[in-house]
């Protein structure tokens, strides 16, 4: 069974642009989580996900949005690039509600803004 | 509310030697609590979890952990050090009522030969 997979690897991108990441749960996950794992910070909550709703978002500017789409697969936006961007993104899928558990990671993907 | 803290930011041991990592969290409600471990530049992969079961919980690569309510701790132990456990360690304590996730702040293991 295939686990949480994210795109791209890596990207490179300059201030002021835009990137867009993406992420497949589970099959079966309803529930999709971003983290931002910036060096020496430790993981910081952005948003999270379940049946197609944002549900909670962590303390990050506007300019960081995403969605979920009908197949639970989600994407992360990161409009008016700055470079403390710069960071591992990490997408975390889990089953929805009661039957939450455990969160499952895909393998990241590593933004630097230049 | 929920929060978790770990309680050294690195710890340092011999391989072969017993390995400690502290956690202690606080929650409203029952808590699940689950130690990841991350290498680097890598994700994070569950080593274990408490669900409200056995307060002695096993996991994988030899690592363990046990659930003290009275002690609000989780701390992850493993009886023997390998080169391979140099990575960074996370606590994360999650409310049934609440369904967030709140991480530790990590713990850098090194393993000295």
């Amino acid at each position: 069974e295939a686990g949480v997979t994210q795109s791209p690897t890596h990207l490179i991108k300059t201030r002021g642009q835009q990137a867009t990441l993406r992420c497949s749960p589970i099959s079966g996950h309803t529930s999709v989580y971003w983290y931002q794992q910036a060096l020496g910070l430790g993981l910081q909550f952005l948003l999270w996900y379940d049946e197609g709703e944002e549900r909670n978002r962590g303390n990050f500017p506007p300019r960081f949005s995403g969605r979920q789409f009908p197949n639970y697969s989600s994407e992360l936006n990161v409009n008016a690039l700055e470079l403390e961007d710069s960071a591992l993104y990490l997408c975390a899928s889990s089953f929805s509600g009661s039957k939450a558990g455990e969160l499952f990671f895909g393998e990241g993907s590593r933004l630097t803004v230049l | 509310a929920q929060s978790v803290t770990q309680l050294d930011s690195h710890v340092s041991v011999s391989e072969g030697t017993p390995v400690l990592l502290r956690c202690n969290y606080s929650s409203s409600y029952s808590p699940s609590l689950f130690w990841y471990v991350q290498h680097p530049n890598k994700g994070l992969q569950l080593l274990l979890k408490y669900t409200s079961a056995a307060t002695l919980v096993k996991g994988i690569n030899g690592f363990e952990a046990e659930f003290k309510k009275s002690e609000t701790s989780f701390h992850l132990t493993k009886p023997s050090a390998h080169m391979s456990d140099a990575a960074e360690y996370f606590c994360v304590v999650s409310d049934q009522g609440t369904y967030k996730y709140i991480f530790g702040t990590g713990t850098r293991l090194k393993v000295l030969a």
